[in-house]
């Protein structure tokens, strides 16, 4: 299994630019959830969708962050416009189900730099 | 709400030395407890896990025990390696809340040849 997959891994932009994140979950799992990761804040979780569907999105920071997931083998977290406290690294990671002992898989990450 | 607190790091040892990350927690009822290692440049992996009292989740070498009565879940290693440096992740899954994760802040261990 190539385990979870998101593109890019470097992105550099300048700030007021529209940035799109992309993951791929492991192939049968029904669980998708996007994390970002600070020096200040550590990992929070931003957002979660359950057979592609949002759950909960009480993490996103504001209404510049957007969450699709379109299908079961593809979501996209999108930030416009950007702004250099955007600046982390942001996981994906997917889980096969709900039960209480199933294990999130994270993807490598998005390392994020806004100019 | 939930929350995971960690030691601070870094944590620098000697290889073969003795490991303790130690990890306390704060959530309604009884969550899973995880451990998660970052290697540099790359996404979490899960190290082990525990989803009830007394629990203890082990793997390469690693150990933690599911402490109810002290709301922690200690990481553990006998000997450490030089392999073993990498940032590591206490986290927690509350029982019929966010399924998401609430992680503590990492811990950045160091071992030294």
């Amino acid at each position: 299994d190539a385990g979870v997959i998101q593109s890019p891994r470097h992105e550099v932009t300048e700030m007021g630019q529209e940035v799109t994140l992309r993951c791929k979950p492991i192939s049968g799992h029904n669980s998708l959830f996007w994390y970002r990761q600070t020096m200040m804040r550590g990992l929070e979780l931003l957002i979660y969708f359950n057979n592609n569907v949002p759950i909960d999105d009480s993490g996103m920071p504001e209404d510049r962050f957007s969450a699709k997931m379109p299908n079961a083998s593809f979501s996209t977290l999108k930030i416009q416009p950007s702004e250099p406290r955007d600046s982390a690294v942001y996981f994906c990671a997917s889980r096969a189900g709900q039960g209480e002992e199933e294990t999130q898989y994270f993807g490598p990450g998005t390392r994020l730099l806004v100019l | 709400g939930n929350s995971v607190t960690q030691m601070e790091g870094p944590v620098t040892l000697s290889e073969e030395a003795f490991l303790t990350i130690n990890c306390t927690y704060t959530a309604t009822g009884y969550p899973s407890l995880f451990w998660y290692v970052q290697y540099p440049g790359e996404g979490l992996q899960l190290l082990l896990k525990a989803t009830k009292a007394d629990d203890k989740g082990s793997n390469k070498g690693f150990e933690a025990t599911y402490r109810k009565e002290t709301t922690s879940f200690h990481l553990e290693k006998g000997s450490v390696q030089v392999s073993d440096s990498a940032v590591y992740f206490c986290a927690l899954r509350s029982v019929g809340g966010a399924d998401g994760l609430t992680f503590g802040k990492g811990t950045h261990l160091i071992i030294q040849p």
